[in-house]
């Protein structure tokens, strides 16, 4: 089975542009959420999709938003980035709710 | 408010000899517990979960251990090896009906040959 897949796996934005990114999960995963990883902050939980629809949300800003096709892959967009919105994000899928969470590779966005 | 505090962050042994990590979460609704490998560059990867039903998990080198009273669990690797080098995140879930964790914020295990 196919692991978790980001695209794209490096982006340079520069500061109020916005950005899209992918996320298709492990074949038969219907829960797919999103995390941002920082070296100052770690690892934090953005949202989380099950069969289109968003089932949980952390707290970060509206500019933040994600949303989930027919076929569990996921895209989070970012509108208005700013300076501190550089970090890898991640993407994980699961089988259902409390269960194990697979990672992808990420994708590493730079602002400028 | 949800927090999981990890203790060291970071974490230097001896070839072969044994690494403790330790985490404490404040949710006592938080019924699974997963720990995270995180090579340089790479994605993080589970190494092995435990649940509330469970007081310990063992599978090979590795074991978790979980008190719930204390509302700590902790990741024992014995045997230590050059390739467990890496930053080590520990994990608690939130509800049962999502898959929002709460990371610690990370322990970085040096191996010395």
């Amino acid at each position: 089975k196919a692991g978790v897949t980001q695209t794209p796996r490096y982006l340079i934005k520069t500061r109020g542009q916005q950005v899209t990114l992918s996320c298709s999960p492990i074949s038969g995963h219907r829960s797919v959420s999103w995390y941002q990883q920082t070296p100052g902050q770690g690892l934090q939980f953005l949202f989380e999709y099950f069969s289109e629809t968003q089932r949980n949300k952390g707290n970060f800003p509206g500019r933040f938003s994600g949303r989930q096709f027919s076929n569990s892959r996921s895209e989070m967009n970012v509108s208005t980035l700013e300076l501190g919105d550089s970090a890898l994000y991640l993407c994980a899928s699961s089988s259902g709710f409390n269960e194990k969470l697979f990672f992808g590779s990420g994708t590493q966005l730079s602002v400028l | 408010g949800e927090n999981v505090e990890q203790h060291p962050s970071t974490l230097s042994v001896q070839e072969g000899d044994s690494a403790v990590i330790k985490c404490t979460y404040s949710d006592s609704a938080s019924n699974y517990f997963p720990w995270y490998k995180q090579e340089l560059g790479k994605r993080p990867q589970l190494i092995i979960d435990i649940r509330s039903n469970v007081g310990e998990k063992k599978d090979q080198r590795i074991a978790v251990t979980l008190n719930k009273t204390a509302k700590h669990f902790s990741l024992h690797i014995t045997e230590t090896q050059p390739e467990d080098s890496a930053v080590y995140f520990c994990a608690a879930s939130t509800d049962g009906a999502t898959n929002k964790l709460i990371f610690g914020t990370g322990t970085l295990l040096a191996i010395q040959p």
